[in-house]
């Protein structure tokens, strides 16, 4: 196991199409993030699962993105119907045990850059 | 809500020198803290990690303290090198991960 993989690692799409990214967390991690970034900020949670079952959603995840974990172990989420201020590095993170854990460690992937036209 | 900042949001320094970086948070009821390095256009590697239960932690030339009483934590970084040239990200866990913006540290040969 190699750490987080994030696909893909750059999307440039045109305003109103679907998006679609995947992560494939470590493999024994049980819980799975996805941060939003934009330049010059810090990364923005948008939602988090633990095995399954997704936790919490942030406000910032307008009805335009779904995220699902299926099987408890990839992720994938998906923006329809995308605006130009989609565009951001889309980031996955994965860790064992949750953030009530004092000795859980957040490992993250490469990203996802998406541009939108 | 917790609130994390990080000052200075950049910095540049002498290859060789000493320098701290800052973080705080408003919310003292934290699980642990988390330092990150990110390069550009990449993603974040972990750094440091500090239980709530921890002042500091150490890993070659960086050393991370923890003073969650007032909602503050400090990056050490010891002896400079322009490969240390990235933005560090600290992230305090309650409910989940808090992030701070960053401090884009550019250290010159």
């Amino acid at each position: 196991d190699t750490g987080v993989s994030q696909d893909p690692r750059h999307k440039i799409t045109k305003r109103g199409q679907n998006v679609t990214f995947r992560c494939d967390p470590i493999s024994e991690h049980n819980r799975l993030y996805w941060y939003r970034q934009t330049l010059g900020q810090g990364p923005e949670f948008l939602t988090y699962f633990q095995n399954e079952a997704q936790l919490e959603k942030s406000r910032l995840l307008s009805d335009r993105f779904s995220a699902e974990r299926p099987k408890g172990s990839f992720s994938t989420l998906e923006i329809q119907r995308t605006e130009q201020g989609d565009s951001a590095m889309y980031l996955c993170a994965s860790s064992f045990g949750g953030a009530f854990s004092g000795a859980n460690v957040l490992t993250f992937g490469a990203g996802s850059r998406l541009t939108v036209l | 809500k917790q609130e994390v900042t990080q000052i200075p949001a950049a910095l540049s320094v002498p290859e060789g020198e000493n320098l701290v970086l800052n973080c705080s948070f408003t919310d003292s009821a934290i699980y642990n803290l988390q330092w990150f390095r990110q390069d550009p256009g990449k993603g974040l590697t972990s750094l440091l990690l500090i239980q709530s239960s921890q002042r500091e932690q150490t890993s070659g030339r960086l050393n991370a303290s923890l003073d969650k009483s007032s909602g503050r934590s400090t990056l050490y970084i010891a002896a400079s090198q322009p490969g240390d040239s990235a933005t560090y990200l600290c992230a305090v866990t309650g409910n989940q991960f808090y992030f701070g913006t960053g401090t884009s540290l550019t250290v010159i040969p």
